[in-house]
């Protein structure tokens, strides 16, 4: 399968920092780039679906100006969580999607906000 | 309309066994159906895929069921192994996301093969 990865895998910042996290699709070009949260035992939920150039579409009760996107290229984009607080702690994910309609999950960045 | 229920929660089989986890949808719209295998602390894998114009795929030791009819869709692991343990997660997607193939995710199983 095609393979995304992410950067970092583990982060700890304080609060009030923002926390940039980059996905990159190393073998493929993501057409369509999605993010992710996880709570413990819980399901994906998605936050946002990008197109590369356009600006991100952000699900129903996702703060668009708090979880900045960016898909610059085909390979790459970042999420950037502004003014981390303690609830923003969660394992995000990213997926690429090409072509067709597989999604290729990246392994997750894990975000503890002290 | 948007769900994807997923059943059961968890499930405890014993190494060589075959468990079943099942997903149902509403929307007829959807015609994609992947399963996902997520290990803690890491990403989903794309395990297996199927689309509603057949009944049954196999990948090695995993398979898809789908009755289109029942709306129903199910995984079956057979001669299950105890690296098998992880959470397992179904998901739909189709055309009338227009924003290339958004996937609704079921709520998980988490199973747990024995020795």
């Amino acid at each position: 399968g095609a393979v995304v990865s992410q950067h970092p895998s583990w982060v700890i910042c304080k609060s009030g920092t923002s926390v940039k996290i980059e996905c990159r699709s190393l073998d493929f070009q993501a057409t369509t780039m999605f993010w992710y949260r996880q709570f413990p035992k819980q399901s994906l939920m998605l936050m946002a679906t990008s197109n590369e150039g356009s600006k991100a579409t952000y699900e129903q009760g996702v703060e668009k100006d708090k979880f900045l996107i960016n898909h610059a290229s085909l390979t790459l984009s970042t999420l950037t969580v502004t003014s981390a607080h303690p609830e923003d702690s969660s394992f995000y994910i990213c997926s690429g999607q090409g072509a067709s309609y597989e999604q290729y999950f990246g392994p997750g960045t894990r975000l503890t906000v002290t | 309309q948007q769900q994807v229920k997923q059943s059961p929660q968890s499930l405890i089989v014993q190494k060589g066994g075959i468990p079943i986890i099942n997903c149902a949808y509403e929307n007829t719209a959807f015609d994609y159906f992947p399963w996902y295998q997520q290990f803690p602390g890491k990403g989903p894998a794309l395990l297996i895929a199927i689309r509603p114009d057949v009944s049954e795929k196999k990948e090695g030791r995993f398979t898809i069921s789908f009755n289109k009819s029942a709306k129903q869709f199910s995984l079956h692991i057979m001669d299950s192994q105890p690296g098998d343990s992880a959470t397992y997660f179904c998901a739909a997607s189709g055309k009338i996301y227009n924003q290339g193939g958004k996937l609704i995710f079921g709520q998980g199983t988490e199973l747990s093969v024995k020795p």
